[in-house]
């Protein structure tokens, strides 16, 4: 079956420094790959995605490439900022047609001023 | 664009009442609904998946007579908890996709103190 993880958190930084978050999967076919963040109290928000091999996404200055020979979709930017504190979420999609999502457990930010 | 919300927000009940919780695609139809369940500093646990007009699809471990789904329009799911206990008490996530996409969108959540 599909699975996701990600590196345990919290991750603690001090604003300005570079983020890595760490996120590798297993599927059987050829998944699409998300990135959600959750700020505190709220639902989830989508990030960024992924469709294909190579394929890079990007939104509000964090990155995160789809790499298939490591099956790794690690989230990067370059310049957290204090506002960024929330906790992010790896995710994969089947394509395969039935949509149904797998998520990692989370990964807790905390940017410190 | 692709906005869901949910009602309500936050909810407390007493022990062995039903609570509804409405999740909502405001400018999309959305051919499915995901309902999610969220305990404290943990990850999503997938509930159920619905498509409009037919029979909610359940996870393993889920009752579905205890969590009914109901996917009456393109635009509208409800997820009741009935005769809910303390240990119902969490944070419900709907997410709602458009026909042929995988990408979710998500509602802000509820968040249901049973007493």
């Amino acid at each position: 079956g599909n699975s996701v993880t990600q590196m345990e958190g919290p991750v603690t930084l001090s604003e300005e420094a570079f983020l890595t978050i760490n996120c590798t999967y297993t599927a059987t076919g050829y998944p699409s790959l998300f990135w959600y963040v959750q700020y505190p109290g709220e639902g989830l928000q989508l990030l960024l995605k992924a469709t294909k091999a190579d394929d890079k996404g990007s939104n509000k200055g964090f990155e995160a490439t789809y790499r298939k020979e490591t099956t790794s979709f690690h989230l990067e930017k370059g310049s957290v900022q204090v506002s960024d504190s929330a906790v992010y979420f790896c995710a994969l999609s089947d394509q395969g047609g039935s949509y149904i999502p797998t998520f990692g457990r989370g990964t807790s930010l905390i940017v410190h001023p | 664009g692709a906005v869901v919300s949910q009602h309500p927000s936050w909810v407390i009940c007493k022990s062995g009442t039903s609570v509804k919780i409405e999740c909502r695609s405001l400018d999309f139809q959305a051919t499915t609904m995901f309902w999610y369940r969220q305990f404290p500093k943990q990850s999503l646990m997938l509930m159920a998946t619905s498509n409009e007009g037919s029979k909610a699809t359940y996870e393993q471990g889920v009752e579905k007579d205890k969590f009914l789904i109901n996917h009456a329009s393109l635009t509208l799911s409800t997820l009741t908890v009935t005769s809910a206990h303390p240990e119902d008490s969490s944070f419900y996530i709907c997410s709602a996709t458009q026909l042929a996409s995988e990408t979710q969108y998500f509602g802000p959540g509820t968040r249901l103190l049973v007493l």
